[in-house]
Parts: C-alpha cells; structure tokens; sequence
C-alpha cells in the first residue's frame, strides 16, 4: 500500500549546522510533496513544498529536492538557529486527490 | 492564525463515551480533512469532505463518523471511546478537492486534545 518512510526519527545538530531529512514514497503517482513542521502545542504549518516536475526548490535556508527515478525527497535546512527545533513531517499526495500520506516525523534539536 | 479553528482545544472524558469535534474551515476553503495523531506518531488520515460530500477515506474506525454541513464547518463524532482514542485530532482545509494542479494545498488547525481516562 501507499507509504512514506522518513528518516532519521530524531536528530540534534549545533547551532549554524545543517540539516537533513529524508523520506522515501512508495506510490509512484504521487505528484505533490509538501513538508511541514509542527511546533509544540500546534497544528502542523507548511513550509516549504515540491511538485513532480520540479527537481529543487529553494526558500531562504530551507531547500527540498526531489529524485522521481528512486522516489526520495529531502529537506534542507542551512544554518540552523534554534527557533528551527520543531517537528518536522514530510508527506505525499497523489495526482487527483488531496489524500495526503505523511512520514512518521523527524523530532531536530537545534543546540544553542 | 492558520484560519482553520478547532474546538475545543482540551477535551478529558470517560471510556464508553461520545465527543464531538468541531473545526471551521479557512474562509473560502470547501475542502475538510481530518487526521488523528497519537502519542509519538505520525499524522494518519482519517476522512475528507469536499462542498458537504465524503471524498476519501482512511483509516477511520466504524465508532467514528464525520459531517461537513452546509456552511463548510465539519463535525468529529468519536463514540464508545476507548483508552486508545486518546490522541491529537487536526482538521485541514483546502480550496479545492485535489484535481487542480496547483491547488493541493493542506492548511491544519491547531488541533483537539482528547484524553480518554
């Protein structure tokens, strides 16, 4: 059935690193991979999001791509300040539908 | 603000019990999805109605219904609870009902916290 793993589950880097997270979808109809990140207390809040036809998006210092042949996707986040210590979930959605199918979630500790 | 409301935001109640979540929709969006979210786990996808009509549906239990009324508010009916019902529920609004390129966007609300003692 449809699925997305998300990798790693939970991972702590210093202030002014990178990051990276990575998610791998199984449903090859799939067109749309957003990510969002989820704060405590609240409800999950887009970020950044890729379509089917595009290989990198960029915004600011976070950065998704996207390899179609292997079906993997991964976030980037550059320089990391500790208000990026969230939550993070990767999902796709598949062509015609609103069906979102999420990764399980990747906890990042940002370390002043 | 996303725009999408939830309520209410804390709810305690007692095995064998029935809830009701609400969640309005962001103005101008006839798409609800409602998703629960359990200790440490990722965001499953319960139902979807798009204008008042069942769209999709995921993993949701037979003691759990929903509606989508005539002004796009959408109701969570959780009935017979059990100590496993206990988790975050989030509803999600989007414009359209996924067939438009460019559209496929979820905005969530801040999400019902239902506790089953």
């Amino acid at each position: 059935g449809e699925n997305v793993e998300q990798h790693p589950s939970t991972l702590s880097v210093q202030e002014g690193d990178s990051a990276v997270i990575k998610c791998t979808y199984s449903d090859s109809a799939s067109n749309y991979f957003p990510w969002y990140k989820q704060e405590l207390g609240k409800g999950p809040q887009l970020i950044i999001d890729i379509r089917s036809n595009v290989g990198e998006k960029k915004d600011q210092r976070i950065a998704v791509t996207l390899n179609k042949t292997a079906k993997h996707f991964s976030l980037h986040i550059t320089e990391t300040q500790p208000e990026d210590s969230a939550v993070y979930f990767c999902a796709a959605s598949r062509r015609g539908t609103y069906k979102y199918i999420f990764g399980t979630g990747t906890r990042l500790k940002v370390l002043a | 603000d996303s725009g999408v409301t939830q309520t209410p935001k804390h709810l305690i109640t007692a095995t064998g019990q029935r809830v009701t979540l609400r969640c309005s929709p962001r103005s101008g969006d006839l798409s609800v999805y409602w998703y629960q979210q359990s200790l440490d786990q990722g965001l499953q996808f319960l139902i979807q109605y798009y204008n008042g009509e069942e769209r999709a549906k995921g993993n949701i239990l037979e003691r759990f219904s929903a509606q989508q009324f005539p002004d796009l508010h959408s109701e969570l009916n959780l009935s017979s609870l059990e100590l496993g019902d206990s988790a975050l529920y989030f509803c999600a609004s989007s414009p359209g009902q996924g067939t438009v390129l460019g559209a496929n966007v979820l905005t969530f609300g801040a999400g019902s916290r239902l506790t089953v003692l």
